[in-house]
């Protein structure tokens, strides 16, 4: 089955600098890309997503970039402020209905 | 207002003693599933949904059991909790799955601590 590794398991940055956080997978067929960030005590959200036909997706400071061959994505925030402070996961559309789970970045933003 | 509830939200019982997690959603959706959160192992599916009906395992369904009779509710059941099964759980349900993405709604989620 998938199996999906992040990376780093924290970070920690000054504000204003930028943050990567970066995952493998191992499912070549997954196609859909999820990222989740987590605010201490609230439920997980949706920030952004990548398809398997694309290699990059931007939103405001936030984008996510995807290397099918390598089987690796990342996501990049920009001009990080101190509510990016959050634990994000990465998830990969696994064969057989699933969504597989990273397990997580804690992101601390120092202002 | 769009929302995917659980109850309850806090829970403290006994190694054995029997309990149900309920999870309902109001946004008519076909995919429903149970996650658990861990520190250092991320969300792990426990159960899934693609339907009315249709359930199947997740990734560690050990020790869980679930039932799909109606559209918008979901519920968990911990036959014989044992500690193992302290954990904060998480129902969540998107508009359907496969074919490219769909984004999950997460509830508010579920402290659990067995003793």
């Amino acid at each position: 089955g998938e199996n999906v590794e992040q990376h780093p398991s924290t970070l920690s940055v000054q504000e204003g600098d930028s943050a990567v956080i970066k995952c493998t997978y191992s499912d070549s067929a997954s196609n859909y890309f999820p990222w989740y960030k987590q605010e201490l005590g609230k439920r997980p959200q949706l920030i952004i997503d990548i398809r398997s036909n694309v290699g990059e997706k931007k939103d405001q400071r936030i984008a996510v970039t995807l290397n099918k061959t390598a089987k690796h994505f990342s996501l990049h925030i920009t001009e990080t402020q101190p509510e990016d402070s959050a634990v994000y996961f990465c998830a990969a559309e696994s064969y057989g209905n699933k969504l597989v789970f990273g397990a997580g970045t804690i992101l601390r933003v120092k202002s | 207002e769009a929302q995917v509830t659980q109850n309850p939200r806090y829970l403290i019982t006994v190694t054995g003693k029997k309990l149900t997690v309920t999870c309902s959603q109001n946004m008519n959706h076909e995919y429903m599933s149970w996650y658990r959160q861990d520190p250092g192992l991320g969300l792990r599916q426990i159960y899934y949904s693609m339907n009315v009906e249709v359930t199947d395992k997740g990734d560690v369904p050990e020790g869980y059991k679930v039932s799909r009779k109606e559209k918008r509710n979901f519920p968990l059941i911990l036959e014989s909790p044992s500690p193992n099964q302290t954990s904060l759980y998480f129902c969540a349900s998107s508009l359907s799955f496969g074919t490219g993405g769909y984004e999950q709604y997460f509830g508010p989620g579920t402290r659990l601590t067995v003793t």
